[in-house]
This record gives C-alpha cells, sequence and structure tokens, in this order.
C-alpha cells in the first residue's frame, strides 16, 4: 500500500523559505508524477507542481504553477524515497495546510492525484 | 487558465436521496476531469477520473458523466459517510485547476 507523509517545520516567519518534505513508502520514487498541493485554511485546493523522475532524468523534470514558478522548487531524493518543496520569500498568503500527493499517468491526461499524504499545516508569523 | 465553476457551492440532504453537482469548465476540456471528496480535516480522497471512470474501491453509487465544458457527479443514494466537500479538477491544461468545492450537509 502506498503511503505518503510530509514532514518540515509548522511555523516559518515572513520572507523566509518554507521546506517541507514527503517521504513515500510502499512505492519506487522512480516514475510517477509526485505532486504538491496546498490548501489555506477554509478555502480551496490549488495546485503547486510535480517532479517526475525517471532513469532517464539525473534530477527529474519538473512542472510548476506560473503563480509560484518564481519562488518554488520541487526536487527528489531517491536514495530516501523522498521528494521536497521549497517556497522562498513566504508571506502570510503561503499560509496553508500543505498536501503530497502521488500523480499516476493515465492515457491523454495530467497525472492523475491518486494517493495523498495527510497534509500538514504551516503558518507563517513573525 | 482554465476557471471550474462548482454548484451549487453548498447543499443540504438526507441519507437516500440522490444528489448531482456540476462543475463548468472556462472552455472545453474534453473528459480530461477528476472528482474528489474531503473530510474535514482529512486529504482530498480521488472518486472519479477521465469524467467517468471509478476509481479502484470506490462505491458504485458515485458516478461521474459530461464532456466539453459540463460535468456532473451524482451520488445514487447518499450515505452518511458521504456527507464531505466535493471538487472537480481539470487536467486538461496546465496550470491544473480545482474548482470551488460543493459542501453536502445533512438535512
Amino acid at each position: 500500500q502506498v503511503q505518503l507523509q510530509e514532514s518540515g517545520p509548522g511555523l516559518v516567519k515572513p520572507s523566509e523559505t518554507l521546506s517541507l518534505t514527503c517521504t513515500v513508502s510502499g512505492d519506487s520514487i522512480t516514475d510517477y508524477y509526485w505532486s504538491w498541493i496546498r490548501q489555506p485554511p477554509g478555502k480551496g485546493l490549488e495546485w503547486i507542481g510535480y517532479i517526475h523522475y525517471s532513469g532517464s532524468h539525473y534530477s527529474g523534470s519538473t512542472n510548476y504553477n506560473p503563480s509560484l514558478k518564481s519562488r518554488v522548487t520541487i526536487s527528489v531524493d531517491t536514495s530516501k524515497n523522498q521528494f521536497s518543496l521549497e517556497v522562498r520569500s513566504v508571506t502570510a498568503a503561503d499560509a496553508a495546510v500543505y498536501y503530497c500527493a502521488r500523480g499516476s499517468d493515465i492515457p491523454r491526461l495530467a497525472p492523475v492525484l491518486d494517493y495523498w499524504g495527510q497534509g500538514t499545516l504551516v503558518t507563517v508569523s513573525s | 487558465d482554465i476557471q471550474l465553476t462548482q454548484s451549487p457551492s453548498f447543499l443540504s440532504a438526507s441519507v437516500g436521496d440522490r444528489v448531482t453537482i456540476t462543475c463548468r469548465a472556462s472552455q472545453g476540456i474534453s473528459t480530461s476531469l477528476a472528482w474528489f471528496q474531503q473530510k474535514p480535516g482529512k486529504a482530498p480522497k480521488l472518486l472519479i477520473y477521465a469524467a467517468s471512470t471509478l476509481q479502484s474501491g470506490v462505491p458504485s453509487r458515485f458516478s461521474g458523466s459530461g464532456s466539453g465544458t459540463e460535468f456532473t457527479l451524482t451520488i445514487s443514494s447518499l450515505q452518511p459517510e458521504d456527507f464531505a466537500t466535493y471538487y472537480c479538477q481539470q487536467l486538461n491544461s496546465y496550470p491544473l485547476t480545482f474548482g470551488g468545492g460543493t459542501k453536502v450537509e445533512i438535512k
């Protein structure tokens, strides 16, 4: 059974960098589209981006939401079966529950988010 | 970006009711749509993808239909565990976007 677990600081200061890690168990980090999604308290879902790691891509190929692209990096650590999210220069607008998820490759569709972590709340405050 | 508009935003229904939720896309997306269920404090759960394909393990009382710009999620007989918020997501083009959600509450 595939399981994903987010980890990282629950409190980040304004202008600093938010860093989260997702540990994947029950599946290899190779293949699939390892994704991040966020949800501000009481609001809807926002897709942040994904990384797709295969044997032919040493560091993985990424795809980011243009609204965040200049501040976001998603990376993968195959030795630990983990992938990570960095959001730089955070503001109060970045406060949210952050979810990691697995995206599966379905023909003619963007990756389908079929397994999710439980989510981790990140607060932005000095 | 493709905008998804869900209606209604909120609905009140009873156990056993047939419930239909609509998701309208700002431009045609063929059948590139997924539906998720989210309960309070939990992660979203995939119900349907490709507009009408039921994810493994999801009860058959859930069904999806539509193509182009209009889609529906139907629950044929609402069960107590179905009270939740439902989101659609388009899988046609980047950035991937979600609808605003429909909260289904007990009447």
